[in-house]
C-alpha cells in the first residue's frame, strides 16, 4: 500500500522566507510525527499529532515554527522567516495510536537555505 | 545517553546472512526494541521489532536475548540493496520522541 508521502522532495529557498513542507500520512493512521535529520546528525522530534488532542509541540526550535493537521490527516510544516540553520531534512512519520505500533516514515523534504 | 550501543560499521558478502548486534543492557521491562534502517537520501525504514520473543518477517529476523540485554538483526541473505546504516532503538509504547545513534553502517559487496 501507500507510505508516508512528503512533499516536495527537495526546496531551496532564500533567507527570511516563508516555506511550507506537506506530509500525507498512511489511510488509517491516527498519529503522526514530524522530525528533522541534519547532516550527519540524529533525529530531533518537532511536533506530535495524536487524533483530536492537543499537539505536543515541545520539540519546536523556535516560534517561527508551527505545523497544523486539518481532518486528521493531512499535516503541514511551516517554517516562518527561514534561517541558515534551519537547512535540514524533514521527515514526517505516522502510525496507528496505542501499542508497540511502529513509526513509517517518508523520505523526507531536503530543505535549503540561502 | 545511549540506550544502545552497536558496532559503526561492518562488511557482509552478497548472497550471505548479515547479523548485525546491538547491546541495550538497561532496557526496562516495558521497553521494546525496534530496528530500522536509512539508505541514503531516503527516509528510515522500519523493519522490526519485538519485546522478548523471537521475530520474523518478510525482511530480517530479529533474536532478542533471554535476559534482553542484547540483540541481533539477521538479514537472511543480503542483497546489495541493504547496503544501508542501521538503527537499533529501545522505545516504550507510544514513546514518539526517537532518539537514533549512530547506528551501524552495513556495506554488502558483491
Amino acid at each position: 500500500g501507500a507510505g508516508v508521502s512528503q512533499s516536495p522532495s527537495n526546496k531551496v529557498t532564500e533567507k527570511g522566507k516563508d516555506v511550507e513542507l506537506r506530509c500525507d500520512p498512511i489511510s488509517g493512521h491516527t498519529a503522526l510525527y514530524w522530525y528533522r535529520q541534519s547532516l550527519g546528525q540524529g533525529l530531533e522530534f518537532l511536533i506530535y499529532f495524536q487524533g483530536n488532542s492537543a499537539p505536543d509541540k515541545s520539540g519546536l526550535p523556535s516560534d517561527r515554527f508551527s505545523a497544523e493537521r486539518t481532518g486528521g490527516s493531512v499535516s503541514t510544516l511551516t517554517i516562518q522567516r527561514t534561517q541558515q540553520e534551519d537547512s535540514a531534512v524533514y521527515l514526517c512519520a505516522s502510525s496507528f495510536s496505542g501499542g508497540p505500533s511502529p513509526l513509517h516514515f517518508g523520505n523526507g523534504t531536503r530543505l535549503t537555505v540561502t | 545517553d545511549a540506550k544502545t550501543t552497536q558496532p559503526p560499521s561492518m562488511d557482509c558478502a552478497e548472497g550471505r546472512a548479515a547479523n548485525l548486534p546491538c547491546n541495550h543492557s538497561t532496557i526496562s521491562g516495558n521497553e521494546y526494541v525496534y530496528w530500522y534502517r536509512q539508505i541514503h537520501s531516503q527516509g528510515p525504514q522500519y523493519i522490526i521489532h519485538g519485546l522478548k520473543n523471537n521475530e520474523t518477517n518478510e525482511m530480517a529476523s530479529l533474536i532478542i536475548t533471554e535476559d534482553r540485554k542484547s540483540s541481533t538483526l539477521i538479514l537472511p541473505h543480503a542483497t546489495l540493496r541493504d547496503t544501508a546504516v542501521y538503527y537499533c532503538i529501545v522505545r516504550v509504547t507510544n514513546d514518539y520522541k526517537l532518539s537514533f545513534g549512530a547506528g551501524t553502517t552495513v556495506t554488502v559487496r558483491a
